[in-house]
């Protein structure tokens, strides 16, 4: 079964440039969460969108900012990377705001 | 502070045996209580849920034992084995404008063979 795909998997950066991370949720699944893991921690969440609109957003600095796309796909998008935006950023997706969420590999980004 | 309690941090199971998981929360307005579960590098896979309807739940080797009285709901892995050696999250979530998932602390398991 197709499974949420994430582009890139890995991403180095130096501080203060910016990244652009991409999610492509399962086929017909219409909500997509971004989340942010820390080494050794738990996944926080920081926005979702539901049918291209936001529909609810975390702990996300507003150096970041997100939008969903008219194919369902989502980006994130970080500007003036710091030192602790290194982590595993998560996208996960679910069918019309579905309790079940499925998560993808992740995008392991380095602020160097 | 941490909305979803997790408890033990780490657990070291002998092969064959019985792995126990617990999860505490606070808000009673959660009404859906999945697993996770995490290899390194990997992204959480959903292994299975409950709602607060249903006292237990089993898929598997897998069961979700479910007190809401007690705000406290546990994962049970019978028959542990080396692959599921992993890190395991509970989560909590509620229905309404989004389903964002309030994570627990993560359990490190290690099944030795």
């Amino acid at each position: 079964a197709a499974g949420v795909i994430q582009s890139p998997r890995h991403l180095i950066k130096e501080k203060r440039e910016t990244a652009t991370l991409k999610c492509y949720p399962i086929p017909r699944h219409d909500t997509v969460y971004w989340y942010q893991q820390g080494p050794g921690q738990d996944p926080q969440f920081l926005i979702s969108f539901y049918e291209k609109m936001q529909s609810d957003k975390g702990s996300i600095p507003d150096r970041f900012s997100a939008q969903q796309f008219s194919d369902y796909h989502s980006e994130l998008n970080m500007s003036s990377l710091e030192l602790g935006d290194s982590a595993l950023y998560f996208c996960a997706s679910s069918l019309d705001r579905g309790y079940e969420q499925y998560f993808g590999p992740g995008t392991r980004l380095t602020v160097t | 502070q941490q909305q979803v309690k997790q408890s033990p941090q780490s657990l070291i199971v002998q092969k064959g045996g019985i792995s126990i998981i617990n999860c505490a929360y606070e808000n009673t307005a959660f009404d859906y209580f999945p697993w996770y579960q995490q290899f390194p590098g990997k992204g959480p896979a959903l292994l299975i849920a409950i709602r607060p309807d249903v006292s237990e739940k089993k898929e598997g080797r897998f069961t979700i034992s479910f007190n809401k009285s007690a705000k406290q709901f546990s994962l049970h892995i019978m028959d542990s084995q080396p692959g599921d050696s992993a890190t395991y999250f509970c989560a909590a979530s509620m229905m309404g404008a989004t389903n964002k998932l309030i994570f627990g602390t993560g359990t490190l398991l290690a099944v030795q063979p």
